[in-house]
Order: C-alpha cells, then sequence, then structure tokens
C-alpha cells in the first residue's frame, strides 16, 4: 500500500535562507507524487507535481522538488525563504489502485519564516 | 473560471442534530472526495465517489454519509453530530489523469 512520511512537523527557517521539506513515500507502482500549500483558513493548492519524466520539478513560488527513485523521496526546497512562504505544507503520494485515483497525504510540515 | 465552493463556511450545531455540508464543483470533475482536518492527523479521508451514483467509504466514515446524484455536487450529512466530529472539512475534486485534486475553501464546523 502507498504511504507517505513528511520528516518534521514543525520547520523554522530564517527570511532569505534555504527551504528544505522532507517527504519520504512507499508505493508497490511508479509513482505520481504532489505537494500541496494551505494558508492559514484555505484551503490546498498545488505547488508542483511528479509524474514521469524529468525527476526535478518546478513549481509555483520558487519551490521546486526532485524525484530520487533510489531513495524513495520526493523533496522540496526553496533557495530563498520569503516571509510569504509561511504555511504548512503536504505531501501527497496517488494511490491508483483499482484503476482510479486516490491521493494518500503527508501529516503535514509547518514553515516558519523568521526575519 | 471553474471552481469548487463549499457551504456554510462556518456552522455551529448541537449533539445529535443532522448537519448537513455541501459541495459543488464546476470542473466536470468524476471524482470528488471528502476530508476532515484535525491538529495532529493531518487530512483523513471520509467518503470518495467516482461518478454518479458511486459513493465510497474512506478510513474515517463513520458517522459520515453521501450521495452522488448529479456530477457537480457531493454533500456530506452527519446523521447525528458528536463533539468527536468537530473540524474543518475539505471537498475536492479531480479528472481522469493522474490523480491531481482541486480543494475548496472548507467548511468549519462545530459541535456542542
Amino acid at each position: 500500500a502507498q504511504s507517505v512520511t513528511q520528516l518534521g512537523s514543525h520547520v523554522s527557517v530564517s527570511e532569505g535562507a534555504l527551504v528544505l521539506l522532507r517527504c519520504n513515500y512507499s508505493s508497490s507502482v511508479p509513482p505520481y507524487l504532489f505537494w500541496y500549500v494551505q494558508y492559514p483558513n484555505q484551503g490546498l493548492q498545488l505547488l508542483l507535481k511528479y509524474t514521469t519524466g524529468a525527476t526535478l520539478v518546478k513549481g509555483i513560488n520558487g519551490f521546486e522538488a526532485e524525484f530520487k527513485k533510489s531513495e524513495t523521496s520526493f523533496h522540496l526546497t526553496k533557495p530563498s525563504a520569503h516571509m510569504s512562504d509561511a504555511a504548512e505544507y503536504f505531501c501527497a503520494v496517488s494511490d491508483r489502485s483499482g484503476g482510479y485515483n486516490k491521493l494518500i497525504f503527508g501529516a503535514g510540515t509547518r514553515l516558519a519564516v523568521h526575519p | 473560471d471553474a471552481e469548487i465552493t463549499q457551504s456554510p463556511r462556518h456552522k455551529i450545531t448541537e449533539t445529535g442534530r443532522q448537519v448537513t455540508l455541501a459541495c459543488h464543483q464546476t470542473w466536470n470533475h468524476n471524482n470528488m472526495f471528502w476530508y476532515r482536518q484535525d491538529l495532529g492527523h493531518g487530512l483523513r479521508l471520509i467518503h470518495y465517489s467516482y461518478g454518479v451514483q458511486d459513493t465510497n467509504k474512506g478510513e474515517v466514515s463513520d458517522g459520515y454519509s453521501v450521495s452522488r446524484s448529479n456530477t457537480e455536487d457531493l454533500p456530506l450529512t452527519l446523521e447525528s453530530a458528536a463533539s468527536s466530529q468537530t473540524s474543518v472539512y475539505f471537498c475536492a475534486s479531480s479528472g481522469t489523469g493522474v490523480g491531481e485534486q482541486f480543494f475548496g475553501p472548507g467548511t468549519r464546523l462545530t459541535v456542542l
């Protein structure tokens, strides 16, 4: 069965510092992987996704993630944090059992950005 | 623009009452999902539907029901609200393909 583990429920960085949010997955089939962001009192918004092809995926707001099959990882990075990046981030893997698609979400990582 | 809406955005109810949360999408997606979000638990899947007249139980379906009579709507019903069902509820939809889901803005439900 598919599963997702996000290491670190809370991450704090300084403005301008590198952001690294970790995600490891388990999947019995080639995975489709997603990162979502949730700002306070809002729904989830797609940041980026990996399906096939290039393993380095670029998303919105300067974020990117690299699919590493050998490490079963899909870590999210941003070179320079901005105050507006403070939010909760969710990694997800697609469960394609039965020919349909569900998403299996990690527990989330809350990112704090301080001046 | 296509969108997914939820109503009401906030609801306070009493234990034992029946409550229905609405979800409406204009993406023309076949797949619709209901989640609840609680501190420390992330997103948990309640029910989902892959098309009209199709419904399936998720990991936390006890005390909830859904019905799908058209493509656009998937209302979530709490048959007899309990304090443990105080939560934020999100509806999402997806089309065919890789399973990317589009989320509504959420409904904050308080059961007193």
